[in-house]
């Protein structure tokens, strides 16, 4: 199947750390990704993963990979108010062409 | 310069009507996407095309027209409008397996 899950809703205080979490499920996925959508607005790329990575860092951002549980994960460090946003996971469906599979999304509420 | 543009933002129209929504973009991408966002916020992919052929063709009613004049434009449209069309519609373009850069969407509403 194409189900890509991840949870509805999380808020968390300004300067807390948020995770939000993601199961995907093509086992041959080479990259995963994490968008965010402000309201109104397009996606925007936050960050990758390549399939062969358990970690990576990117400033306020990490990002997990458990291969073996189709799990991914973004932390958010010093959460913001200007980090209220859709977040969407989405994995590169296999084959040829470049398909990728957005997650259901995951709506942060930063609290101030 | 903005990397991928649609047109129109927005769009209004009645059941029945037929439209087009325009995207282009100038990011030397060689693939480009339609994805359409339902009122939940799902998002999934309808058509994608590279270097001016469909290569993706989803399970999409066949009133959604496709057609690609270059590999910068990618336009949508739709022929005989109904309500359940009513969604944002989102174009996007990548490089070979690479992210995709989105525009910032057109919001349909049909009455």
């Amino acid at each position: 199947g194409e189900d890509v899950e991840q949870s509805l809703f999380l808020s968390v205080r300004e300067g807390d750390s948020s995770v939000i979490n993601c199961t995907y499920t093509d086992s041959s996925s080479t990259y995963l990704y994490w968008y965010k959508q402000e309201p109104g607005a397009g996606l925007q790329l936050l960050t990758y993963i390549f399939s062969n990575m358990d970690m990576k860092q990117d400033q306020r951002l990490t990002v997990l990979l458990n291969k073996k549980d189709k799990h991914l994960s973004l932390r958010i460090a010093d959460t913001q108010t200007g980090d209220s946003a859709i977040y969407f996971c989405a994995e590169s469906y296999g084959g040829a062409t470049n398909k990728l599979i957005f997650g259901t999304g995951t709506l942060l509420a930063v609290q101030p | 310069d903005t990397a991928v543009s649609q047109t129109p933002k927005y769009l209004v129209t009645q059941m029945g009507n037929d439209k087009s929504i325009k995207c282009e973009q100038n990011l030397g991408h060689d693939t480009m996407y339609w994805y359409k966002q339902d009122s939940k916020k799902f998002l999934k992919i309808m058509f994608s095309y590279n270097n001016k052929e469909l290569i993706i063709n989803e399970t999409v009613p066949n009133r959604f027209s496709p057609k690609s004049p270059d590999k910068a434009h990618l336009n949508l449209h739709i022929n005989s409008l109904e309500l359940g069309d009513s969604a944002v519609y989102f174009c996007a373009s990548s490089q070979d397996k690479g992210a995709y850069t989105f525009g910032s969407g057109t919001r349909l509403t049909v009455v």
